[in-house]
């Protein structure tokens, strides 16, 4: 089946850093990647996706590209703040299976000023 | 715009206790879903609806009911609570083009004591 794993957590930083977290996944088929975030006492917001190999996704500084040879979708961002506190999901999704996202267990982030 | 409205923000209930967990959207979207968030456990789908009167399993469905009479409502009713009910709840929707692009509730608390 589909899974999805991520670095386990949680990660503290200092403001300025550079971050990285892994993502690997386990698929049937061709999915979509994506990354969402979900900041203290808040649902779920999407960050950023990719629906093919290759592809990267980029929002708000974040970046991660879709590498089908390592089955991997890493997040990094070159200079974290404060606000990037929250946590990360990274997911998957592959058309004609079931109709869900399959999310990995979150990782935590802490930037400290 | 509302997007996906998500009520009661909190709940305490009693064991053997019922509720309906609300959820609305207005965004026309086909795609809806129910996720329980658990600590460290990522979130889980329990069901979710690819339009008005359809509906099925996720991974996690025991204990749950969910109906679609409408596009715009999914509501998710707990019949019998128990204490492993106790969770973050999410309901999320999507449009049928952009699967995974999903737009989250803010969530519902539930605690069963």
């Amino acid at each position: 089946g589909n899974s999805v794993t991520q670095m386990e957590g949680p990660v503290t930083l200092s403001e300025e850093a550079f971050l990285t977290i892994n993502c690997t996944y386990t698929a049937t088929g061709y999915p979509s990647l994506f990354w969402y975030v979900q900041y203290p006492g808040e649902g779920l917001q999407l960050l950023l996706k990719a629906t093919k190999a290759d592809d990267k996704g980029s929002n708000k500084g974040f970046e991660a590209t879709y590498r089908k040879e390592t089955t991997s979708f890493h997040l990094e961002k070159g200079s974290v703040q404060v606000s990037d506190s929250a946590v990360y999901f990274c997911a998957l999704y592959t058309q004609g299976g079931s109709e869900k996202l399959v999310f990995g267990k979150g990782t935590k982030l802490t930037v400290n000023p | 715009n509302a997007g996906v409205t998500q009520t009661p923000k909190f709940r305490i209930l009693k064991i053997g206790q019922s509720m309906t967990l609300q959820c609305t959207q207005d965004m026309n979207h086909n795609y809806m879903y129910w996720y329980r968030q658990d600590p460290g456990m990522g979130l889980k789908l329990i069901y979710y609806s690819v339009g008005a009167g359809i509906t099925d399993k996720g991974e996690v469905p025991n204990g749950y009911n969910v109906s679609r009479s409408t596009t715009e409502d999914f509501p998710l009713r707990l019949e019998l609570a128990a204490p492993s009910q106790t969770s973050v709840y999410f309901c999320a929707s999507s449009y049928t083009s952009d699967r995974g692009g999903y737009t989250f509730g803010s969530g519902t608390r539930l605690t069963v004591v």
